[in-house]
């Protein structure tokens, strides 16, 4: 099935710098979310996004549905040693599909 | 944390064997699906459910089978695993199907030599 072009892979950043990653596709979406997963644990989600241009945080997160219905962003400020982990993207249409990225490994090194 | 609880958490068996595993919630909610997470592929959809006795195939069906009698509980059976079939295996609930997110359980780690 379509995936969602994820980036970056994977991410190396000391503790107290933002981080930014994206997903993004060739079609058109209806719904962006954002999850996180640690080790051993399933993933959490972090943010839900339902409208084109949508700004949304969570904290030191924040998250933005692209304007083209395209993309969708995720920041993390400041990050911490507990921002460890893989981060996912879902987009969903209004045909019932819905596609998950293959993530961006975050480490944060103290 | 959403009520969702897998079982078993670990399991090692051999190849060929029956596999069962299960996946109960708490939320009531009508949309119940299983995926499989491997490096490199991130999470794929098994099969899903959207009421009892109502399932559809997702992108990687083909050794699976699946079911649902009750509104709580989703069953995913390998009927004769093979060693491809090595994964952790998450099931996810949601309220609704695309519009509504889905919310993980904690996975089972299957491995099967």
């Amino acid at each position: 099935g379509q995936q969602l072009n994820q980036s970056p892979q994977s991410m190396f950043i000391q503790e107290g710098e933002d981080v930014s990653m994206n997903c993004t596709s060739s079609s058109i979406f209806n719904t962006w979310l954002w999850y996180k997963q640690e080790p051993g644990e399933g993933p959490v989600l972090l943010i839900a996004l339902y409208k084109a241009g949508e700004l949304t945080s969570n904290g030191r997160l924040t998250a933005q549905f692209g304007i083209t219905r395209k993309d969708s962003f995720l920041n993390i400020s400041a990050s911490i040693p507990s921002d460890v982990g893989i981060y996912f993207c879902r987009s969903a249409n209004t045909g019932n599909q819905f596609y998950f990225g293959t993530g961006t490994s975050l480490t944060v090194i103290p | 944390d959403a009520g969702i609880t897998q079982s078993p958490r670990h399991k090692v068996t051999e190849t060929g064997t029956p596999v069962t595993l299960r996946c109960h919630q708490t939320e009531n909610h009508r949309y119940m699906y299983w995926y499989r997470q491997d490096p490199g592929h991130g999470l794929r959809l098994i099969h899903y459910s959207y009421g009892v006795k109502d399932t559809d195939k997702g992108e990687v069906s083909d050794g699976y089978s699946v079911s649902r009698s009750k509104t709580e509980d989703f069953l995913l059976t390998l009927e004769s695993a093979t060693s491809s079939q090595t994964s952790v295996y998450f099931c996810a609930i949601s309220k609704g199907q695309v519009d509504q997110p889905q919310h993980f359980g904690d996975g089972t780690r299957l491995s099967i030599l």
